[in-house]
Formats: C-alpha cells, structure tokens, sequence
C-alpha cells in the first residue's frame, strides 16, 4: 500500500519553462491538495479538491493551475517558472469529501528555479 | 482567514527531558492534526484530535476545542524526535497549518 505518492522527486527548472507534478494516492480518499513549504517556514496550501470533479484555490494559488484527473490523482502545473517557486512541494489526500478526515502526506518533490 | 500559531518556535532539550508544545487557533475548526517533520523532511502523523486526550507512548495530545488551542506533550525526549512538529486545522474543506516547533534533542 504506497499511499501518497508524488513525482518527480526533484527537479531543476530554468526561469519560464513549465513542468507538471503529479501525484496520486491509492487510498480511495475524496480530498487531495498540493502545499508548498519554502525553507524554515510551515506548509502553505497552493490548491485543494474537496472532491472529484472540484478544485479551489489556497493561500498561495499564483503561478500555479491544477487539475483532478480522476478520484486518485491530482497534478500541479507550473506555466511559466518562476525563482520565488523554488520550494519542497507536498501532496496529500484525507478520506473525506470536502475536507473531513486525517490527512496524509507524500514525501515531497524538490523543485529549483534556476 | 483562520491563524495558527504554535510556541516555542524553538526548543533545544537535554535527552530524558520532558516538553509541552502549544498551537492556538483564531476560530472554531472541524479537525486538528499533530505532524512531526523529521530532519529528512517527511511529513509523520502523530495524532489525529479534534477534541479531548490521546496518548501514543512517550508522546501524548490534549485539544481544548472550546478554548481554541491544542497541546502536545512529549516526556524522555530521544535524539530521535528532533525535528520540526507541526499542528493543523481544518477548517471550510481545507487544513491549514501553524509554523512549526523546532526541537533539538540533544545526547
């Protein structure tokens, strides 16, 4: 049972060019999102779907689009990178629709803006 | 929007020594979670709490939803809970998180 999983891993972007994290879980959850954590700081959500078929913006959605594919999967795009987008970036998935449950977290994708 | 705020920011212990970390929150909220990010960056559960008392070994959790805050007691502190512990909210759909505690556990 793997869970939360996120790709890629890391990844090195230079400034303008555009990349698509994904992510998936396999725990059969309604709500996903994606946060963002800069160096000594706590994690700031990006976008969340409270359910299949929905997303809504966070606190801190500019620069970013997002897409739930289907129930287990929800991707983050980046258009057109930016430096101040170099973070640690989480996905993470609770059982409940519109936000109800445990959440649990992947392990991170690494991303610089060069 | 709902704040978080966690104290101490920081925390430095001598091994054995016990410790209380605080997370106050702004507004009434549907769920509460306790999260320790260990030095290799992941995200851990530690307990899930919207109200009332739970207990997992050394470390145990109080939530106060009335009064609006959350307590996280850790007793013999090991070299191994260093790290950063973060709590979370939810609330409208959505959790959002304090700035973390940094604990440093010290041989």
């Amino acid at each position: 049972n793997a869970g939360v999983t996120q790709t890629p891993k890391f990844q090195v972007l230079k400034t303008g060019q555009s990349m698509t994290l994904q992510c998936a879980q396999d725990m059969n959850h309604n709500s996903m999102y994606w946060y963002r954590q800069d160096p000594g700081m706590g994690l700031r959500l990006i976008y969340y779907s409270a359910s299949e078929g929905t997303t809504d913006k966070g606190e801190v959605p500019n620069g970013y689009n997002v897409s739930r594919l289907n129930k287990r999967e929800f991707s983050l795009r980046l258009e057109s990178a930016a430096p101040s987008q170099t973070s640690v970036y989480f996905c993470a998935s609770s059982a409940g629709a519109w936000g109800t449950g445990e959440l649990f977290f992947g392990e991170g994708s690494r991303l610089t803006v060069l | 929007g709902i704040q978080v705020e966690q104290s101490p920011p920081d925390l430095i212990l001598q091994e054995g020594a016990n410790s209380t970390l605080r997370c106050n929150f702004s507004d009434s909220v549907n769920n509460l979670q306790w999260f320790h990010q260990n030095p290799w960056g992941q995200l851990i559960n530690l307990f899930y709490i919207p109200s009332g008392t739970k207990q997992n070994g050394r470390l145990s959790a109080t939530t106060v939803a009335t009064e609006r805050y959350s307590l996280l007691y850790i007793s013999s502190s090991q070299t191994t809970d260093s790290g950063v512990y973060f709590c979370a909210v939810e609330r409208a759909y959505k959790y959002i998180f304090g700035t973390g505690t940094r604990l440093k556990v010290l041989a």
